[in-house]
């Protein structure tokens, strides 16, 4: 069955660091998200693209973040310099149309 | 924006035991999923339902949007079924989806 997939796993980084998250969105899906998780806390929505452009974005995505789909497979989440706070599980997800969600497996980022 | 409020926020169960979670929002909603969150943090789909009534083995789901509600229905809870149900709604603009607090479940065996 495909699945989306996230890369790395896990990432530990310096504060002020730049961090790219990866992600391999579902092949036919046009629509493409990240989300992050604080630990405990809710799952919360930080920007979705679509046609190469985004498509919303939620006030905490600032300019510290970007999105990138660099080719035909990849859909990157750029955080240019990282603060303690942004410590989190970052998850990508894609959909063929406005409707279902598909979640990968989350990255999780730690800043020291 | 689109408010996402779940209940009950904790809940124990023993196993064998049945319970329903509910999923109240607060506008019109273009879609509605319900997701659970294993104890590793993956994001498992349970049920596609912006309206209508499924069923999956032990789950099943009811979503009436002109009542802005979704419930969740567990029967015969196992102690895999432990961790956190999210409910989750689209807005009708269709490009953000919004998690509601969750609803953590924990069965003892």
């Amino acid at each position: 069955e495909p699945e989306v997939t996230q890369t790395p796993s896990h990432q530990v980084t310096q504060m002020g660091q730049e961090v790219i998250l990866r992600c391999v969105p579902i092949s036919n899906h046009l629509y493409f998200y990240w989300y992050r998780q604080i630990l405990g806390q809710k799952v919360e929505f930080l920007v979705s693209f679509y046609n190469n452009e985004i498509s919303e974005k939620s006030e905490i995505f600032d300019d510290q973040f970007s999105v990138e789909r660099p080719d035909g497979s990849n859909f990157t989440l750029k955080i240019r310099s990282t603060k303690l706070e942004d410590s989190a599980m970052y998850f990508c997800a894609s959909s063929r149309g406005i409707g279902e969600l598909f979640f990968g497996e989350g990255s999780r980022l730690t800043v020291l | 924006g689109i408010q996402v409020e779940q209940s009950p926020p904790d809940l124990i169960l023993q196993e064998g035991a049945n319970s329903t979670l509910r999923c109240n929002f607060s506008d019109s909603v273009n879609n509605l999923q319900w997701f659970h969150q294993n104890p590793w943090g993956q994001l498992i789909n349970l049920f596609y339902i912006p309206s209508g009534t499924k069923q999956n083995g032990r789950l099943s789901a009811t979503t009436v949007a002109t009542e802005r509600y979704s419930l969740l229905y567990i029967s015969s809870s196992q102690t895999t079924d432990s961790g956190v149900y999210f409910c989750a709604v689209g807005d009708t603009g269709g490009f953000k989806t919004i998690f509601g607090a969750g609803t953590r479940l924990f069965v003892k065996a």
